[in-house]
C-alpha cells in the first residue's frame, strides 16, 4: 500500500526552528515529485514547496521563500521540510503530498502534522 | 500571481447534481485537478487533468472546462459527499502550485 506519514510537528516560539519529516512506504520517494502543503486553522489549502524527482529543482511559495528548505534522504526514503525563522502565521497542519504527471496532480497525501508557533 | 476563484458554498439535495466552479485566467491552457477534503481528514484527489478520475473514485465525479471556468460535477449526490472541494493547477509562469479558495458542499 502506498502511504505517506508526516512527523515532527509541535509547539515552537516565534523565530524558532522545526524540521518536519515525511516517511514514504510502498513507493520510492526519489521516483516522484514531492510537495508540502499546509492548512491554517479554519482556512484553505496553501501549497508551500516542491521538490522534483531529480532532486535538483526546488520551488517555494513567496510566504516561505528564504525561511523553509525542502530536501530528501534517498537512503531512508524520507522527505523533509526545514522550517526556520518561524512566524505565528506559520501555524497550520502540514501535509506532504506526492505529485504525478506533468502538472503535479497530488495523488497521495499524508495525514498531516500540526505546527503551532506561539510565545 | 495566478488566482483561482471558487464559490464559498454550494448546497444540493441528495440524489441531485452538484456543480462546483473554478475560475481563472487562461484556465483553458492549464490542467485542473480537484481535491476533496472531509472534516478532520487529509485531502483526496478526485479528478485530475481536467476530466480523469483516479482509480477508486466513483464515476459520479467528473470534471470539465469551458472558457475561463473549470467545473467539478457530482451526480446523484450522497450524504457522504459533503466536504470541502479545492481546485488546483500548476502555474508554469511562476513555477508554483495554486489552489482555489475551496467550496463547502452541503447535502441538504
Amino acid at each position: 500500500e502506498v502511504l505517506l506519514e508526516e512527523s515532527g510537528g509541535g509547539l515552537e516560539q516565534p523565530g524558532g526552528s522545526l524540521r518536519l519529516s515525511c516517511a514514504a512506504s510502498g513507493f520510492t520517494l526519489s521516483s516522484y515529485d514531492m510537495n508540502w502543503v499546509r492548512q491554517a486553522p479554519g482556512k484553505g489549502l496553501e501549497w508551500i514547496s516542491y521538490l522534483k524527482s531529480s532532486g535538483r529543482t526546488r520551488y517555494y511559495a513567496d510566504s516561505v521563500e528564504g525561511r523553509f528548505t525542502i530536501s530528501r534522504d534517498n537512503a531512508k526514503n524520507l522527505l523533509y521540510l526545514q522550517m526556520d525563522s518561524l512566524r505565528v502565521e506559520d501555524t497550520a497542519v502540514y501535509y506532504c503530498a506526492r505529485g504525478v504527471g506533468n502538472y503535479d496532480a497530488l495523488d497521495v497525501w499524508g495525514r498531516g502534522t500540526t505546527v503551532t508557533v506561539s510565545s | 500571481s495566478y488566482v483561482l476563484t471558487q464559490p464559498p458554498s454550494v448546497s444540493v439535495a441528495p440524489g441531485q447534481t452538484a456543480r462546483i466552479s473554478c475560475g481563472g485566467n487562461y484556465i483553458a491552457t492549464k490542467s485542473v485537478h480537484w481535491n476533496q477534503q472531509k472534516p478532520g481528514q487529509a485531502p483526496v484527489l478526485v479528478v485530475y487533468n481536467d476530466d480523469d478520475r483516479p482509480s477508486g473514485i466513483p464515476e459520479r465525479f467528473s470534471g470539465s472546462k469551458s472558457g475561463n471556468t473549470a467545473t467539478l460535477t457530482i451526480s446523484r449526490v450522497e450524504a457522504g459527499d459533503e466536504a470541502d472541494y479545492y481546485c488546483q493547477v500548476w502555474d508554469g509562469n511562476s513555477d508554483v502550485v495554486v489552489f482555489g479558495g475551496g467550496t463547502k458542499l452541503t447535502v441538504l
